[in-house]
């Protein structure tokens, strides 16, 4: 059974760090690994989306990656800005499942103060 | 181009109600999945629905149960509510099932008090 593992569960930082989130798989049989971000009071929203045959995705501040062998994936956060404070989530895609079943971790609340 | 909408925003039931979830999905988006966060947990997969059919259910037991309707919006309906089915509802679509992302909905938070 797959189990994903989120560390730390929660984060504060002064504005203009840089910061690493974890994320832990127990079976590296994944078809895909995404980050997510939610806030309160709303649904989540999809930041970075890794196949399992890259090691790493960028987006603006954000850089992803994918250690399959390990069952790794970190999310780095440049220069964060108050604006990132939210949950941020990872998910798999199980590659034996034969469907788009997502298996969430418990999340990293990140609070990041001006 | 609308999100995944979701309604009631909120709910409020009594242990032994039957509580009706609706979810309308992203125009042209045939998947739905159901997933629930209740708190201190990590989502878990309920449903998911594609062309009209129950395509595969999560670890719940049977009083969770859903339709998806011929406009492919989808009711997730929770019968003889347990205080512990307090948690937040999250829906999700995709144009197929083939697709790598899911778009997810803002959520109906109930509570069964």
């Amino acid at each position: 059974k797959q189990e994903v593992t989120q560390i730390p569960a929660a984060l504060s930082v002064p504005e203009g760090e840089n910061l690493v989130l974890n994320c832990s798989f127990t079976d590296s049989a994944i078809y895909n690994l995404q980050w997510f971000r939610q806030d309160p009071g709303k649904g989540l929203t999809s930041l970075l989306l890794i196949q399992s045959s890259q090691r790493e995705q960028t987006s603006g501040r954000l850089n992803a990656s994918l250690d399959k062998s390990s069952g790794r994936s970190t999310l780095y956060i440049a220069a964060s800005q108050p604006g990132d404070s939210a949950t941020y989530l990872c998910a798999v895609r199980p590659g034996n499942t034969g469907f788009q079943k997502l298996v969430f971790g418990t999340g990293t609340r990140l609070l990041v103060s001006p | 181009e609308a999100g995944v909408t979701q309604s009631p925003t909120h709910l409020i039931k009594t242990r032994g109600q039957q509580a009706t979830l609706r979810c309308s999905p992203i125009s042209g988006h045939t998947s739905v999945y159901w997933y629930q966060q209740a708190l201190g947990l990590g989502l878990q997969f309920l449903l998911w629905y594609d062309e009209g059919e129950e395509r595969n259910r999560g670890n719940f037991p049977p009083r969770f149960s859903g339709r998806q309707f011929p406009n492919y919006s989808s009711e997730l309906n929770v019968n003889a509510l347990e205080l512990e089915d307090s948690a937040l509802y999250l829906c999700a679509s995709s144009p197929t099932e083939f697709t790598d992302t899911q778009y997810f909905g803002p959520g109906t938070r109930l509570t069964v008090l």
